[in-house]
């Protein structure tokens, strides 16, 4: 299987700040990767696909970008809407494999 | 519009046999690319891809579970079926149905708590 890595499990910050995830592939799987948000309670909502692809309806404050093994997903400015637990999924092979998540909270 | 529901029993029994029904609308699995998938999230924890199923009957399982589980669909009703057999409680989890497009689940189901416990 191929295993995701998120990095920082969690992190703080304020609105209108700038924040990135980082996603490690543990070999390399081109670009397809997807990132979601998922709110407490709620099915989680794919934001990015295929490394860059901006889904639609999702504001463009969230930007994709990596190829290989590493992908980062960036907020460029932080609304209070955006706090929420991320999470990388790779699609390369079977079988599709999540990150452990990363929680986006307020400082 | 994608629309998914996953439909089941909330308490399962360990040792007992697990029967989930995601209903969908608005794709037919019996058009060319179509697939559901099968996810689940135990409590607090990360999401799991569990199983797979295309629209030519293509399937694909977590080889962890392959012996447990199996997917199944029925174009007729626009409905999947996952059983997972042998349930224990570090199975509970909410389990969600979700549309594959490009490799990723673009429409989720609203998710369905199941707890094992006897």
């Amino acid at each position: 299987d191929i295993q995701m890595t998120q990095s920082p499990s969690s992190v703080s910050a304020s609105v209108g700040d700038r924040v990135t995830i980082t996603c490690r592939a543990s070999q390399g799987i081109s670009g397809t990767l997807g990132w979601y948000q998922q709110k407490p309670g709620k099915a989680p909502k794919l934001l990015i696909y295929a490394g860059t692809g901006l889904q639609s309806g999702v504001p463009s404050r969230f930007s994709g970008s990596g190829s290989g093994t590493d992908f980062t997903l960036t907020i460029s400015s932080l609304q209070p809407e955006d706090f929420a637990t991320y999470y990388c999924q790779q699609a390369n092979s079977y079988p599709y494999t999540f990150g452990q998540g990363t929680k986006l909270e307020i400082k | 519009q994608i629309t998914l529901k996953e439909s089941g029993p909330t308490l399962v029994k360990p040792t007992q046999t697990l029967t989930l029904t995601c209903t969908f609308s608005g794709f037919s699995l019996s058009t060319s690319g179509g697939a559901v998938g099968w996810i689940r999230q135990p409590p607090g924890k990360a999401l799991d891809w569990l199983a797979l199923i295309y629209w030519d009957d293509e399937i694909h399982y977590r080889p962890s579970l392959r012996s447990r589980l199996t997917i199944a669909k029925d174009t007729s009703k626009n409905q999947v079926v996952l059983t997972m057999t042998n349930m224990d409680p570090v199975d509970t989890a909410t389990y969600y149905c979700a549309h594959r497009w490009r490799g990723f689940f673009d429409y989720w189901g609203q998710g369905t708590l199941v707890t094992v416990s006897s």
